[in-house]
């Protein structure tokens, strides 16, 4: 089975720059995620949708972040401008619903360095 | 969310069963214990979940206390791959709340040959 897919694996960039990371959730799965993880802060949630439609951004950091969930097997999630303090790795995830028994399963992660 | 508390760093040998605390003295009844590992630069797995019942699936067991204050993920016999950062998670159980796994700096634990 085909897990979570996220791409590009990595991502170099100069700061000033528009990054892009695309998520692929599980077929089948309703809810997607996005979290950030750096050695200082941990993993951090983002952003989650349902249905396609954002349920709640309160951990997106600033109004250069944004994601979109177009249909129900794409996710985006940009950057513009990106600093150096977006490098990190960004991690998308899905689940059958957000009820609290409902697994979350997490893709590889995007590698970003902005320099 | 109640929040966990977990030692920072555990050793096991190789074979042996890896048993790993968390606390999570302020829990509340309608909340859930979850446990997520990350292995050196891959994505949080899931390995299990549990409301006030001890769970066992093919990957490792839970067992949770009585009171439900702490629990236990147990790892049967530890290879050199379950080497990884174990996160031990409590997940509110509200129509408010869905869907959000809080991370905290979980415990790295370190199976040696």
């Amino acid at each position: 089975d085909a897990g979570v897919i996220q791409s590009p694996r990595h991502e170099v960039t100069e700061m000033g720059q528009e990054v892009t990371l695309r998520c692929k959730p599980i077929s089948g799965h309703n809810s997607l995620f996005w979290y950030r993880q750096t050695m200082m802060r941990g993993l951090e949630l983002l952003i989650y949708f349902n249905n396609n439609v954002p349920i709640d951004d309160s951990g997106m950091p600033e109004d250069r972040f944004s994601a979109k969930m177009p249909n129900a097997s794409f996710s985006t999630l940009k950057i513009q401008p990106s600093e150096p303090r977006d490098s990190a790795v960004y991690f998308c995830a899905s689940s059958l619903g957000l009820a609290v028994t409902k697994t979350q399963y997490f893709g590889p992660g995007t590698r970003l360095l902005v320099l | 969310d109640a929040k966990t508390t977990q030692p920072p760093s555990m050793d096991c040998a190789e074979g042996r069963a890896a048993n790993l605390p968390c606390n999570h003295s302020t829990i509340s009844g309608n909340e859930y214990v979850y446990w997520y590992r990350q292995i050196h630069s891959q994505g949080p797995q899931y390995i299990i979940h549990g409301l006030k019942n001890n769970e066992t699936n093919e990957m490792a067991s839970l067992i949770i206390t009585e009171d439900r204050k702490s629990s236990t993920l147990i790892l049967p016999h530890a290879t050199l791959r379950d080497t990884a950062v174990y996160y031990c998670i409590v997940r509110l159980d509200s129509s408010s709340n869905t869907g959000k796994l809080i991370f905290g700096q979980g415990t790295t634990l370190q199976v040696k040959p």
